[in-house]
């Protein structure tokens, strides 16, 4: 059983980066998992964000895109988010995420199968 | 992108009902849609996985049916537990997406 645990700055200020990572517990980041964020804005729905493979392999929500950067870090077992720019509109609950159930031929995730408890991120000066 | 309709945005319902919520994708989407349970200040569930397969361990109230663009999930006997936030989630194509939300409450 996965396991998944977030950490990172809680506040962060406008215009800067927002840098969270994910340890994972319980299975190597090596095994055939697609890692993922997702975020969800106070009171709102959720939103995807992306997701690594362990291979480096990347997809991202268009949205997105261009303010985004996940890696992984086999020897530490855990992956990352990285979102540039960030403004007010980026204030949410983020949740790293895995799945062991895949589309696509393995190209992306289909089931989110396991979450971490989130982690609140504020954007305030 | 796919955009997917969740309906209703909220749902107050007695114990014991049959609750019904519905999620239509903007296209054929096949089977490739999930159903999860979010209860207040914890992260979300898969209840239900490809439109109407039960995650195992999830009690037989709950079900799903559907396939294309129109998809529905129902609680066959509303239980107090089941008060929850319900989200579908297409993945037939990327980005994956999530419906609005449906938030279910205890008349």
């Amino acid at each position: 059983q996965v396991q998944l645990q977030e950490s990172g700055p809680g506040l962060v200020k406008p215009s800067g980066t927002l840098s969270l990572t994910c340890a994972v517990s319980g299975d190597s980041i090596s095994s055939n998992y697609w890692w993922s964020w997702v975020r969800q804005p106070p009171g709102k729905g959720l939103e995807w964000i992306g997701e690594i493979y362990h291979s480096g392999t990347t997809n991202y929500n268009p949205s997105l895109k261009s303010r985004v950067t996940v890696s992984v870090d086999k020897s530490k077992n855990h992956f990352s988010l990285k979102l540039s720019s960030v403004t007010a509109a980026d204030t949410a609950v983020y949740y790293c995420a895995s799945s062991a159930r895949l589309a696509g031929g393995g190209s992306y995730s289909a089931v989110i199968d396991y979450w971490g408890q989130g982690t609140l991120v504020t954007v305030s000066s | 992108d796919i955009q997917m309709t969740q309906s209703p945005s909220s749902l107050s319902a007695s114990v014991g009902d049959r609750v019904t919520i519905t999620c239509q994708a903007s296209q054929d989407i096949r089977t490739y849609l999930n159903w999860y349970q979010q209860k207040p200040g914890k992260a979300p569930k898969v209840l239900i996985y490809d439109a109407s397969n039960l995650e195992t361990g999830v009690p037989s109230r709950f079900s799903g049916s559907g396939s294309g663009t129109d998809f529905s999930f129902t609680i066959s006997s509303l239980q107090p537990e089941d008060i929850a936030t319900y989200y579908c989630q297409q993945y037939d194509n990327l980005p994956l997406r999530f419906g609005q939300g449906t938030r279910l409450e205890i008349k």
